[in-house]
């Protein structure tokens, strides 16, 4: 099974600075049709998970544009450029190029300093 | 607007049988291949099943097969899981998603004596 590691585990960030998140996988997420399936949730204190990117790298709608994924291979990051109050929740990595099954990260915590 | 709606959570025992529902609306329910994702209290996202969308293919992850049923209903918009032989660590709330994209609101199962 594709394992997903996020860091950091906890973020406390400053409101208006930016934020980074990594997540690494133990083998490359290109798949054999050239896509790499590589998608970020967000998950607010007490709300069901959301879609913020998919395919390492596009945006899903009414995802505000602070938001950005990049990476390849087996590197992704997950970007805010200016974090808001909003924001604060639990972030995962998830993977859909080799499943069964589906994995995520662990999550890494946002929070407010 | 899309809509997830969970339901069939509850409180049963260590052996116990439980259906879960999830009934859709606000998009071509029989296009859409549909997960159920879960989380265990205070831990992170675990992937749980997976339906195509005509229901001609399933997968499960390995702690839940012979275990669990995943089915679909494209009359009816709806979306089950079936669990038997319930185990203490089958505590969680259950989400069904559409694809990975739309998220339910989730269900609680709690598996005590």
């Amino acid at each position: 099974d594709v394992v997903l590691t996020q860091s950091p585990v906890s973020l406390p960030v400053t409101l208006g600075q930016p934020a980074s998140i990594s997540c690494r996988s133990n083998q490359s997420l290109v798949h054999s049709d050239g896509n790499t399936y590589l998608n970020w949730f967000q998950q607010r204190p007490g709300q069901s998970p959301r879609r913020l990117m998919y395919k390492v790298s596009n945006r899903d709608p009414r995802v505000p544009d602070r938001f950005s994924g990049s990476g390849s291979g087996t590197d992704f990051t997950l970007k805010i450029s200016r974090v808001e109050a909003e924001d604060v929740g639990i972030y995962y990595c998830m993977q859909g190029t080799h499943w069964p099954p589906l994995t995520f990260g662990g999550g890494t915590k946002v929070e407010i300093k | 607007e899309v809509q997830l709606v969970e339901s069939g959570g509850g409180l049963v025992q260590p052996g116990g049988s439980l259906t879960l529902s999830c009934a859709a609306s606000g998009f071509t329910f029989s296009n859409y291949e549909m997960n159920w994702v879960r989380q265990a209290p205070g831990k992170g996202l675990e992937w749980v099943s997976y339906i195509s969308s005509s229901g001609t293919t399933k997968s499960y992850t390995d702690s839940v097969k012979g275990r669990f049923t995943v089915s679909r209903d494209n009359v009816k918009n709806s979306l089950y899981l079936h669990m038997d032989s319930l185990r203490a660590e089958d505590t969680a709330i259950y989400y069904c998603a559409r694809s990975h994209s739309y998220w339910g609101q989730g269900t609680m199962v709690t598996v005590s004596s």
